[in-house]
Parts: C-alpha cells; sequence; structure tokens
C-alpha cells in the first residue's frame, strides 16, 4: 500500500499545453510538499502546505498552481509549459511541521515538455 | 547560492569495505542533518539524520559525523554491501524555515 503515490509517473506534452500532477498520501500527516529534481540533479522545494495551508511558496514562476483539496492531497497544476519545466517532480509528506525534516516522498513524475 | 555540497559525485567501494560521503554546508541555522538514499525511478528514502547538538549518531551499520566548527558531515557504511548501491543526499533542515536543502548528490557504487 503506497504511502505517498503521484499520478502520472511519466508525461509527455507539448510546449504551451497546461498539466496537473496529482498526490496523495495516506500516512496521516499534514504537512506536504513539491520538490522539483532539475537536470543538475539538485531537489529544490517548490512549495509545502499544513493542513492546507500554504507554508512555503519559493521563487516559483506563478504559472506552477499548487492546489491542496484536504491535507491528505496536493496537487500541482502547470500552465503554459516550458522547455524548462522538464524535470522530475516529486511530492512528499511529514507528520508535522516544526519537526526534524524527515520526508516521505512519492516515486516521481518525470515531466518532459516538447 | 548552493548551501550544500556534495563534491563527489559517484564513489565506487569494494564490498565489505567502509564507503565514506561527504557534504559541506553554508548555513549555521541548520537544526538536523539528514541523509536520504535514492534508487532509480524512487523517491529518496529517508536513512539517517543527526541533531546539530551532537557529532555522531549511529544506527546499524550506518554512521554519521557532523564537525559544526568545518561544516560539514560525512556519512559511513561499513561493511558495504552490494544493496547500498544508490544515490546518496545530504539534506539539512532548517525548522524556522521549514524545508530540507539538499545537495546534488553522490552515486555510489559497491563492487562486488
Amino acid at each position: 500500500d503506497t504511502a505517498v503515490s503521484q499520478t502520472p509517473k511519466y508525461l509527455v506534452t507539448q510546449m504551451g499545453n497546461d498539466k496537473s500532477i496529482k498526490c496523495e498520501q495516506n500516512l496521516g500527516h499534514d504537512t506536504m510538499y513539491w520538490y522539483k529534481q532539475d537536470s543538475k540533479k539538485f531537489l529544490k522545494i517548490m512549495f509545502s502546505y499544513n493542513n492546507k495551508e500554504l507554508i512555503i511558496n519559493e521563487t516559483v514562476p506563478n504559472r506552477f498552481s499548487p492546489k491542496s483539496p484536504d491535507k491528505a492531497h496536493l496537487n500541482l497544476h502547470i500552465n503554459s509549459l516550458e522547455l524548462g519545466d522538464s524535470a522530475v517532480y516529486f511530492c512528499a509528506s511529514s507528520h508535522t511541521t516544526g519537526g526534524a525534516g524527515e520526508l516521505f516522498f512519492g516515486e516521481g513524475s518525470r515531466l518532459t515538455v516538447l | 547560492d548552493q548551501q550544500v555540497k556534495q563534491n563527489s559525485p559517484s564513489l565506487s567501494v569494494q564490498e565489505g569495505r567502509i564507503s565514506i560521503l561527504n557534504c559541506d554546508y553554508t548555513n549555521s541555522m541548520f537544526d538536523y542533518f539528514l541523509w536520504y538514499k535514492k534508487y532509480p525511478a524512487e523517491g529518496p528514502t529517508f536513512l539517517i539524520s543527526i541533531s546539530s547538538i551532537k557529532d555522531k549518531n549511529e544506527d546499524g551499520r550506518f554512521t554519521v559525523f557532523l564537525n559544526k566548527s568545518a561544516k560539514h558531515l560525512s556519512l559511513h557504511i561499513v561493511p558495504s554491501q552490494p544493496g547500498d548501491s544508490a544515490v546518496y543526499f545530504c539534506a539539512p533542515f532548517s525548522q524556522g524555515a521549514q524545508k530540507l536543502v539538499f545537495g546534488q548528490g553522490t552515486r555510489l557504487t559497491i563492487n562486488p
């Protein structure tokens, strides 16, 4: 039973399209995150939500919009996709803010923009 | 602005020997230092961590050492096993900023 699940796992699309990646966690955690792993393999935080409230919003283009319908879900919607958006996007969750940084990650969603 | 650096992109070690992975950081405000392990096509998984008030934490074959004055930490794996072959990320955590900051990883290969 997957703890943090993301869909789709692979996504290939054309520039200019709009796409969404969904994330769900069944761990009962109240904080969820989106990380981006770029071509240089750095994992960088994009957003975090605690109980549906936005906590962290790093310097990310406003074409990226996270949505948290409840604390078990954090979806990522991307408008007007660009070539530079090609990356692996990881969703993660943790028990609470103020913890010691132990995050549980999903398997990643590889986005390729052509 | 790279706060966390893992200067060795890859490391190859013989099975049974010690693997030592290094990490340097610049921010003195980190509260915890974590190591994550990542296999291909999977997400990173938590391996071991250390509080900023300690200098050593051991868990089975894994030991993490922290040298705060040098802003350096290392992960020791002994004895190394083939299943340890993976990418290892150093990831300091700031409770104030509420985020993990990842290094770019070191690919460890354990040779039989």
